[in-house]
């Protein structure tokens, strides 16, 4: 257990609709990133916050957006859904900020939360 | 062209093989190269690191750098049942005082190891 919890971890809607997925980082961390992971495009790195403030961007469609709020929980927004939004989303979280291998900055990933839409 | 490129196989091995995982990649800014594992319905976990030219062992995994001919590689000596498993390569940016949150992922090998 990576210490990084998300919720729901399944979730079916439909094309046009928007939800929300939720991550709680391990206890400490400050920083949280985003990736989606699909079977054409692999793991694929969406957006980082630190401490509340972005700090990195991937390749975020513009119909999705994120957050982190003060108790360090993020909650990425997906909308106007599509098929091709399908797709397991992880959440990591790590104590600082950047993306080397220390043990302050290894990234731990959450089980993630699988998305299909119909 | 993708920054890195890994071979998604599946790749089948009999128990006790040595296995060879493998990337490319293609942007000189990288200096941090990790391998993942992941599990079946599981998140990644970091399984190994490095950050220079060489090799690294770690019990029956040994991580290689070849950052001349930008190529880096995960040996699993002694491969058990329990390695099978989508290995992910991963490498991050390191830029003057500071890095960068990205991890850069290969697509993933799956690996089964049977029996």
């Amino acid at each position: 257990d990576s210490g990084v919890t998300q919720t729901p971890k399944h979730l079916i809607t439909a094309t046009g609709q928007r939800v929300t997925l939720r991550c709680s980082p391990r206890s400490g961390d400050l920083s949280v990133y985003w990736y989606q992971q699909s079977l054409d495009q692999g793991l694929q790195f969406l957006i980082q916050y630190y401490n509340g403030e972005e700090r990195a961007k991937g390749n975020i469609l513009e119909r999705f957006s994120a957050q982190q709020f003060p108790d360090l929980h993020s909650e990425l927004n997906l909308s106007s859904l599509e098929l091709g939004d399908s797709a397991l989303y992880f959440c990591a979280s790590s104590s600082l900020a950047g993306a080397t291998p220390t043990p302050q900055e290894t990234q731990y990933f959450g089980p993630g939360t699988r998305l299909l839409v119909l | 062209q993708k920054e890195v490129e890994q071979d998604p196989g599946p790749l089948s091995v009999p128990e006790g093989a040595i296995v060879s995982l493998n990337c490319t990649y293609s942007n000189s800014a990288f200096q941090y190269f990790m391998w993942y594992r992941q599990y079946s319905r599981k998140g990644p976990e970091l399984l190994m690191y490095t950050y220079s030219s060489g090799n690294k062992e770690d019990g029956r995994f040994t991580a290689q750098v070849d950052k001349s001919s930008k190529y880096i590689s995960l040996f699993i000596r002694d491969s058990q049942p329990s390695d099978s498993a989508t290995y992910l390569c991963a490498m991050s940016v390191w830029a003057g005082g500071t890095s960068y949150g990205k991890l850069t992922f290969g697509q993933g090998t799956i690996l089964t190891v049977h029996p």
